[in-house]
């Protein structure tokens, strides 16, 4: 079946500007995760979902920073007022979260460039 | 969750078994051992996880010691789509736990 989509695959903002990125999770899966990679650093975790609660957002770097699940599938990550430090890949990842089955699956990422 | 050691990088070469080694003594009795590459470009692609016995699929092979305070991940036959950071991750295992990438570890597949 489908993996994990992220639109759009590259994005280039203009320093101030407000940015949205669409994450698609694998059908059914409940948990959805999003992550952020600086250039030749691991991802940091972000914030995460369980259908649409926002259940954790201890990762999200700033207030510019919001994401939402309204109806439980598909994420979208804003940034507002963008800032050259946020720069980066930014993942998503979602998991079944079917009892012993938590493995969680990447897509291939949004990359920002604020310039 | 606990912290985990890698070496930063190493070198296979093709067709040779590359094996990757991770410690984490601070590792406690519930938590998971996981392992993530990442090919350049790409997001992070699961391979592998264990608790305490060895594991084995399609990808790799996993070995933990007996005291769970190492592991080693085991490519058996190394290619050159191999080449990728490795990342050994050790977590609980719930629905709604993040993982916490550390380095990694950049292998290099050699022809």
């Amino acid at each position: 079946g489908a993996g994990v989509s992220q639109s759009p695959r590259y994005k280039v903002a203009k320093r101030g500007q407000d940015v949205a990125l669409r994450c698609d999770p694998i059908s059914g899966h409940v948990s959805l995760f999003w992550y952020q990679q600086a250039l030749g650093q691991g991802p940091e975790f972000l914030t995460y979902f369980q259908n649409e609660a926002q259940l954790d957002k201890s990762g999200l770097p700033s207030d510019r920073f919001f994401a939402e699940r309204p109806e439980g599938s598909v994420s979208t990550l804003k940034i507002q007022r963008t800032q050259q430090e946020d720069s980066a890949v930014y993942l998503c990842a979602s998991s079944s979260a079917l009892a012993g089955t938590d493995t969680q699956y990447f897509g291939p990422g949004t990359r920002l460039t604020v310039l | 969750d606990a912290k985990t050691t890698q070496p930063t990088s190493m070198d296979c070469a093709e067709g040779r078994a590359a094996n990757l080694p991770c410690n984490h003594s601070t590792i406690s009795g519930n938590e998971y051992v996981y392992w993530y590459r990442q090919i350049h470009s790409q997001g992070p692609q699961y391979i592998i996880h264990g608790l305490k016995n060895n594991e084995t699929n399609e990808m790799a092979s996993l070995i933990i010691t007996e005291d769970r305070k190492s592991s080693t991940l085991i490519l058996p036959h190394a290619t050159l789509r191999d080449t990728a950071v490795y990342y050994c991750i050790v977590r609980h295992k719930a629905a709604g736990n993040k993982l916490t990438f550390g380095g990694g570890t950049r292998v290099l597949v050699k022809p």
